[in-house]
């Protein structure tokens, strides 16, 4: 039973433009929400986080959504370069990120040039 | 900054051997989590540590699993006796928890393979 699902498992998208990557988890006591970053042959990277009493936060090009009401979270990259191409991992904790993460089983985006 | 370190990068050992894994936090940290990653069921929970004390277990999947953390700077995860289904990358991760909403920062991992 996938509690964190990522339903799409790549993405193309070309230099420059926008890249939305999107989550849907199931457990309601959820109440922090991560994206990391990972290349091959190397461990994951943090990338943005937000908790649920936000509906949005911004790092530079990088942008994640919150909606509670439709238990859905998306990343926004803009603009994507090259080095954006990995696998995106979602990922979610109960009681603010103290235990341990649910994972979904990522997205691989590829920027074309 | 020093990172979460592995070790080892990779092992290769015959089926019923014993393996040990090893990983040192962030210097700082007092949460330590074992994650595991195969291609069937991703990335999931193992184990993980507060303060060196385990915390929660329920993601070991056998007995044959066994995780310590003797002191702030060192943790392992024994596996006895291994099988070809063991086989995966396994990922150790540290963070604070005195403060709410810190991520977890990952090593590179020990990829794992028993023949």
């Amino acid at each position: 039973d996938q509690q964190v699902k990522q339903n799409s498992p790549s993405l193309s998208v070309q230099e420059g433009r926008i890249s939305i990557l999107n989550c849907d988890y199931t457990n309601s006591m959820f109440d922090y929400f991560l994206w990391y970053k990972k290349y091959p042959a190397e461990g994951p990277t943090f990338l943005i986080s937000i908790s649920s009493i936000k509906d949005k936060n911004e790092d530079g090009r990088f942008t994640v959504f919150l909606n509670k009401s439709a238990k859905h979270l998306s990343l926004h990259i803009v603009p994507s370069q090259p080095g954006d191409s990995a696998v995106y991992f979602c990922a979610a904790s109960v009681g603010g990120g103290a235990d341990g993460l649910t994972f979904g089983k990522g997205t691989h985006l590829i920027i074309q040039p | 900054d020093a990172g979460v370190i592995q070790s080892p990068r990779h092992e290769v050992t015959e089926m019923g051997q014993e393996v040990t894994l090893r990983c040192k936090p962030i210097s700082g940290h007092n949460s330590l989590f074992w994650y595991r990653q195969t291609m069937m069921r991703g990335l999931e929970l193992l184990i993980y540590f507060n303060n060196n004390v385990p915390i929660d277990d329920s993601g070991m999947p056998e007995d044959r699993f066994s995780a310590k953390m003797p002191n702030a700077s060192f943790s392992t995860l024994k596996i006895q006796p291994s099988e070809p289904r063991d086989s995966a990358v396994y990922f150790c991760a540290s963070s604070s928890f005195r403060q709410v909403n810190q991520p977890q920062h990952f090593g590179d991992g020990t990829r794992l393979s028993i023949l």
